[in-house]
């Protein structure tokens, strides 16, 4: 169990261009979480998969932004035309859907910052 | 949707006190509330829950209480050590869907 890894640890970005994270989670995992988190906040729910279906999507999340886990394994997090609001740390975690469980497990994160 | 309160938002203590962090939750249905630390350029890390079926939860130094009717949970650390030193954010959460705090600056003073 190596954990829930996160890449790139950081990215810079010009207003306007599109950015993609990766998130690999804990390999026997099958719900998989985006969070987005601004500083001195706490993360804030984006979406989530079981599996590769995507079974909720927060209103936060804008047209600009598409999340994908094609084979319920690793997912992709793709912002479009991004915008300095932006900014923020990308957050993954990911959980185990059995028997009752309720533990996420978070990654490293992803800084995204808009220039 | 669910909102959950957290204070203080900064908390400092000398080596060996007890620090203690409240939140409230609003949705009563809301029914697992875990507990993460996390670190300067670090993700959260999971470090104590509790679930609603339960009233008070320990592990080593670190304890959690739920007041269901009061829709109150509270984090206590006792013995602190400097590497207590993080920021914590308490959660609720409904079907996994998880709703955070702002989070409490904890500083131990060695």
């Amino acid at each position: 169990d190596t954990g829930v890894s996160q890449d790139p640890r950081h990215k810079i970005t010009k207003r306007g261009q599109n950015v993609t994270f990766r998130c690999d989670p804990i390999s026997e995992h099958n719900r998989l979480y985006w969070y987005r988190q601004t500083l001195g906040q706490g993360p804030e729910f984006l979406t989530y998969f079981q599996n590769e279906a995507q079974l909720e999507k927060s209103r936060l999340l804008s047209d600009r932004f598409s999340a994908e886990r094609p084979k319920g394994s690793f997912s992709t997090l793709e912002i479009q035309r991004t915008e300095q609001g932006d900014s923020a740390m990308y957050l993954c975690a990911s959980s185990l859907r059995a028997g009752g469980s309720y533990e996420q497990y978070f990654g490293p994160g992803t800084r995204l910052t808009v220039t | 949707g669910e909102n959950v309160e957290q204070h203080p938002s900064t908390l400092s203590v000398q080596e060996g006190d007890s620090a203690v962090i409240k939140c409230t939750y609003s949705d009563s249905a809301s029914n697992y509330f875990p507990w993460y630390k996390q670190e300067l350029g670090k993700g959260p890390q999971l470090i104590i829950d509790i679930r609603s079926n339960v009233g008070e939860k320990k592990d080593q130094r670190i304890a959690v209480t739920l007041n269901k009717t009061a829709k109150h949970f509270s984090l206590h650390i006792t013995e602190t050590q400097p590497e207590d030193s993080a920021v914590y954010f308490c959660a609720a959460s409904i079907d996994q869907k998880v709703t955070f705090g702002t989070g409490t600056k904890l500083q131990v003073i060695p």
